[in-house]
């Protein structure tokens, strides 16, 4: 059974820094792309970045590049989600996601995790 | 890269079918076929419903169908159920300067 697991959500004031993770199970995850999608209360869905399964390629969207940063280790299971200089902005439920199949596939996520919110306020 | 178009509310009686339309550019939905739909309850994380514009994953029920023409991506949910009373979302392969991106979400409501 496919598992993604985040945590590391919670308040942290505005300029600060979070780390969030997500720890995977019931697939090869060196194989995949995996992603972290965010939600803001009441909004839609924003894929904030992804990374290729060897951890070669990263993209980031608009909204959180040179703040935000993404990473794996691929002999723990775990993907990292790295937040700096956060912003009221930023609040969200932040999910991890398997990209379904490579990287050029887009945001195709056939796997999620339960989320983890982050809440940046003073 | 802006986000895709959806309508914001759909809503019909059970039984009955809904189209939910998903407009982009040439260089989103348009662009390839990687296009995929999600539904969303309240409280839970997306679940994926259509990718690659018309396939769906193994356990989605085939009421749940999708196409597109040009640069708009359409779902339709045939003989709505209460079930179907979700969020619903699109996204779209947007190619090597952007990646992807996703709808602006359709609420669809089951009268």
């Amino acid at each position: 059974e496919v598992q993604l697991l985040e945590s590391g959500g919670g308040l942290v004031q505005p300029g600060g820094s979070l780390t969030l993770s997500c720890a995977v199970s019931g697939f090869t995850f060196s194989d995949y792309p995996m992603a972290w999608v965010r939600q803001a209360p009441g909004t839609g869905l924003e894929w904030v970045l992804v990374i290729s399964g060897t951890g070669a390629h990263t993209y980031s969207a608009d909204s959180v590049k040179g703040r935000f940063t993404i990473s794996r280790d691929n002999s723990k299971n775990t993907l990292y989600l790295q937040m700096n200089s956060l912003r009221a902005e930023d609040t969200a439920v932040y999910y991890c996601a398997k990209v379904q199949h490579f990287f050029w596939s887009g945001p195709t996520f056939d796997y999620w995790g339960q989320g983890t919110l982050v809440t940046v306020s003073s | 890269q802006s986000a895709l178009t959806q309508p914001p509310s759909a809503s019909g009686s059970p039984g009955q079918s809904l189209t939910i339309s998903c407009t982009g550019t040439s260089s989103d939905v348009g662009y390839s076929n990687y296009v995929s739909w999600y539904q969303q309850h309240p409280g839970k994380a997306p679940k994926l419903i259509i990718h690659e514009v018309s396939k769906r994953p193994s356990g989605v029920p085939d009421r749940f169908s999708g196409s597109k023409s040009g640069n708009t991506a359409s779902l339709t949910v045939s003989g709505l159920q209460a079930e179907d009373d979700s969020d619903y979302y699109c996204s779209a392969y947007a190619g090597d300067k952007h990646w992807g991106v996703f709808g602006t979400g359709t609420k669809v409501t089951v009268l």
